[in-house]
């Protein structure tokens, strides 16, 4: 497809369990993110990635939380353990590098319910 | 490190009138970038306009423009002619490139409602 591809796009887990989230990035797009956006806020950085690597992941919330783009395109983001606060929306985007002229295309995000 | 503040929770206006949405930044760089995204409710970020700081003149994109004011840190959007697909949420972000990493910083956003 010609945008950022997200699966699920909605995914209802039991807290305690383990979820992978999924991100297609646009074709030949270098630069990587993952954001959390909680209801009525702003997305908040969590992961950023340059090709196959992860360049920051300052904005990872705990140690539950990690991500992966092992080839370079396709990116999983996985909560371990998954906790009540962990429900959110979870934003992919992709760009080609550099400066902020390029534009950022993001996904239509996997909204996460911990019940 | 860089903060963005949106001070309109929500803000409404007539269909065809003019509304202006405020954002504020905080930042000790002197060349960045700064974007206004329209968030619908489908959750798709979509990008409505940018402005590079080191260009004095404000952006334009048909119904949109800012008015970038670099000394104050501030930075709104005008949306002219305001149609009912404008109605949305709009975030403010910021851009920074810092120690080989890229991201961008958002506001916490301002819900625009349109009435007919």
């Amino acid at each position: 497809g010609a945008g950022v591809s997200q699966s699920p796009r909605y995914k209802v887990a039991k807290r305690g369990q383990d979820v992978a989230l999924r991100c297609d990035p646009i074709s030949g797009h270098v630069s990587l993110f993952w954001y959390q956006q909680a209801l009525g806020q702003g997305p908040e950085f969590l992961t950023y990635f340059q090709n196959e690597a992860q360049l920051d992941k300052s904005g990872l919330p705990s140690d539950r939380f990690f991500a992966e783009r092992p080839e370079g395109s396709v990116s999983t983001l996985k909560i371990q353990r998954t906790q009540q606060e962990d429900s959110a929306v979870y934003l992919c985007a992709s760009s080609r590098p550099g400066t902020g002229s390029t534009e950022a295309f993001f996904g239509q995000g996997t909204r996460l319910t911990v019940v | 490190a860089q903060t963005v503040t949106q001070s309109q929770p929500e803000m409404s206006v007539q269909e065809a009138e003019t509304v202006t949405l405020s954002c504020t930044y905080d930042t000790s760089e002197s060349d960045y970038y700064l974007f206004w995204y329209k968030q619908p409710p489908s959750r798709q970020m979509i990008l409505v306009i940018r402005q590079e700081a080191y260009k004095q003149q404000n952006a334009t994109e048909n119904r949109f423009s800012v008015n970038f004011q670099k000394a104050a840190k501030s930075f709104s959007l005008k949306i002219s002619d305001s149609q009912l697909g404008d109605a949305a949420m709009y975030f403010c972000a910021y851009f920074r490139i810092q120690g080989g990493s890229e991201k961008l910083v958002f506001g916490k956003g301002t819900k625009l409602t349109v009435n007919p």
